[in-house]
């Protein structure tokens, strides 16, 4: 099972709003990503957490709150987002942080998020 | 800090043609290469990777790409491309560091959109 699932699919906040984005993974992988794509765009490295613990924050504002309760989890919670905010955010995970930089990331289908 | 250029935003091609999506990179350091496609509302999947050793890389779906050093380069290409290979490709590289440290950073190129038309 080479599976990355993420929910919701789709998303509608409002500016005030507080929402969880959520990833998963049983491949027992042990880092994970959040990278954020704006329509028409790469993707864009947001934080990675190596064994649970955040290892890289590509100063990413505030309003954006990774967690990592357990191996397979992966949640990104939002507050007081700005329209420019609205996109697709990945989620992606691989095996072992120690050879991360050489290793096969697996992607999900993302969520697409629409701040209004 | 890296950056990676991918030179063409856009490649059209008939089926049955071959293709060569084209790559280049520049970095202070030694890098990892990666190619990864992305179908419409759909994540990223990888297709092949260069971490040492052989130049020339095989992949899944019959693509294979060429590490050049000296031109910085990793180009990637298919002898004879199909209706479903119609997508966006990435190049992206993570760079190493001393003691051979990476990690996992992926810098990502711009994207070439290959439109297969029949």
């Amino acid at each position: 099972d080479t599976e990355v699932t993420q929910t919701p699919k789709h998303l509608v906040m409002g500016m005030t709003n507080k929402k969880s984005l959520k990833c998963e993974q049983h491949m027992g992988h042990r880092a994970m990503y959040w990278y954020k794509q704006k329509a028409k765009k790469p993707p864009e490295l947001m934080f990675v957490y190596s064994y649970e613990k955040l290892s890289i924050n590509e100063s990413v504002p505030s309003r954006f709150s990774p967690e990592c309760p357990n191996s397979s989890l992966l949640n990104l919670h939002l507050h007081a987002l700005q329209p420019e905010d609205s996109a697709l955010y990945l989620c992606a995970s691989s095996q072992d942080p120690s050879l991360a930089g050489q290793e096969t990331q697996y992607f999900g289908p993302g969520t697409r998020l629409l701040v209004l | 800090a890296q950056s990676v250029t991918q030179l063409d935003s856009q490649v059209p091609v008939f089926e049955e043609a071959p293709v060569e999506l084209r790559c280049n990179y520049s970095s202070s350091v030694s890098v990892y290469l990666f190619w990864y496609v992305q179908y419409p509302n759909q994540g990223l999947q990888l297709l092949l990777k260069y971490l040492s050793g052989s130049t020339l890389v095989k992949g899944i779906n019959g693509f294979e790409a060429e590490f050049n050093k000296s031109q910085t380069s990793f180009h990637l290409r298919k002898p004879s491309v199909h209706i479903s290979d119609t997508a966006e490709y990435f190049c992206a590289v993570s760079d190493i560091y001393a003691g051979g440290t990476s990690y996992g950073k992926l810098t990502f190129g711009q994207g070439t959109i290959l439109t297969v038309h029949p």
